[in-house]
């Protein structure tokens, strides 16, 4: 089944714990992103990728920091994880950066304390 | 970034009767796109319209684009409980760099 993955999808952790939330997609997509969620904010992007060793800052970068070194995986670190940072975030591909649809992965609710 | 901005924010209606809601944007466009979030879930692509495209339709769904007044409509037709969701459009320009963003969406609730 094509589709886009994160774990974990729930996390509760204390400032300043690094930390990785992972995201792997199926589809041979060459674009993927990084996207939280807040209420009264929607969706902001984080950080994407046009394709594997090729990142670029979007919206809000600030204490994020992504790799791409497969295809397949993009991974979102917080090297030290504040409570502003807490959101619902996505991740999402697509088969290439323009028009295309994205396919959103199930989200991972994370609670800094 | 180019961002489109939703109208009305929230909207509620009976099943059956049709729920349309508005996007507006600043900037030119390749396409725009619309999503659909359930509750705490990840948004799932509805419909894409091409800049020179005026209308499309997929389903119950009827999207316009107006490029002249930077806006868009999505109609949803003979609308049904499990139409409750929130509604984002995604205008993109190919020369933006970092593809699509979202606005606040519209939160739908139809009632049965």
């Amino acid at each position: 089944e094509a589709q886009v993955t994160q774990n974990p999808r729930y996390l509760i952790t204390v400032t300043g714990k690094k930390l990785t939330v992972t995201c792997s997609q199926n589809m041979n997509h060459e674009y993927m992103s990084w996207y939280r969620q807040d209420p009264g904010l929607g969706l902001r992007q984080i950080y994407y990728s046009m394709n594997v060793e090729v990142t670029d800052k979007g919206d809000v970068p600030e204490g994020y920091k992504v790799s791409r070194k497969e295809k397949r995986n993009f991974p979102l670190i917080l090297e030290s994880p504040s409570p502003n940072q807490t959101s619902l975030y996505f991740c999402a591909s697509a088969l290439k950066a323009v028009n295309n649809e994205q396919f959103f992965g199930p989200g991972t609710r994370l609670t800094v304390l | 970034s180019q961002q489109g901005e939703e109208d009305p924010q929230a909207l509620s209606i009976q099943e059956g009767e049709n729920a349309t809601m508005n996007c507006s944007y600043k900037t030119s466009i390749n396409n725009l796109q619309w999503y659909r979030q359930n509750s705490g879930r990840g948004l799932v692509h509805l419909i894409l319209i091409r800049s020179n495209e005026r209308e499309k339709h997929s389903g119950r769904l009827r999207v316009t684009l107006d490029t002249s007044k930077k806006s868009s409509s999505l109609l949803i037709t003979a609308s049904r409980a499990a139409d409750t969701a929130s509604y984002f459009c995604a205008p993109l320009n190919n020369n933006a760099g970092n593809m699509l963003t979202f606005g606040g969406g519209t939160r739908l609730m139809v009632k049965p």
